[in-house]
């Protein structure tokens, strides 16, 4: 059975102090793993595919990476703005489809100004 | 501005009773799809359509039903066969299923009492 496991569960930072979420994936055959923003009370939002060993992916203060067992979601000087909860899913099997999507649990980020 | 529309927000209702969640998009979109999200779980998939007048099973389908007559619509019925329907319902789409974005609504939250 594919799972996802991210840590920590929870996550406060002060303004400015970097970190990096976790997502570790034990699935046959990796299509493509996913990290989705969401905020409280509504739905997630697309940030990042990532498909391959050492491929990394930017968007202003996050940089996410791959190896073959997990990904990080690296946040550099985050604001307070960046408080949501992040959500790790990764697509497997032999079609490419997103009903192949298994999410993970997600990290909560609170940035403390 | 295109996107997609779930309603009702809130949803209050008693135990024993049916109810329908609507989900509309202007995206253009062939894909939908129905997750269900409860506190320390992930989101899990109910159902998906790749296409109109076609739809397949998640992984938790029993005690829903879904149908798909115009390409812009997806409406999730709760069912009284669900035994445990308290909770964020999430409606997305995608351009197609091999697609890696989903694109997610704003989600709705049902409460039986």
């Amino acid at each position: 059975e594919d799972q996802v496991t991210q840590s920590p569960e929870a996550l406060r930072l002060q303004e400015g102090e970097s970190s990096s979420l976790n997502c570790s994936y034990t699935v046959s055959g990796l299509r493509g793993l996913f990290w989705y923003r969401q905020d409280p009370g509504k739905g997630p939002e697309f940030l990042f595919t990532l498909y391959s060993a050492g491929e990394e992916k930017e968007k202003e203060r996050l940089k996410a990476t791959l190896t073959k067992k997990e990904s990080f979601l690296h946040i550099t000087a985050p604001k307070p703005e960046d408080s949501a909860t992040y959500l790790c899913a990764v697509q497997t099997g032999n079609n490419f489809g997103n009903e192949k999507l298994t999410f993970g649990t997600g990290t909560r980020l609170t940035i403390i100004p | 501005d295109g996107g997609i529309t779930q309603s009702p927000k809130y949803l209050f209702r008693k135990e024993g009773q049916n109810v329908t969640l609507s989900c509309e998009q202007n995206l253009n979109h062939d894909a939908m799809y129905w997750y269900r999200q409860d506190p320390g779980q992930g989101l899990r998939l109910i159902y998906y359509s790749q296409i109109v007048n076609d739809f397949q099973k998640g992984d938790i389908a029993e005690g829903y039903s879904v149908s798909r007559e115009k390409k812009e619509s997806f409406p999730l019925t709760v069912t009284s066969a669900q035994k445990n329907p308290t909770a964020f319902y999430l409606c997305a789409s995608s351009i197609w299923t091999a697609s890696p974005e989903l694109f997610f609504g704003e989600g709705s939250r049902l409460t039986v009492l």
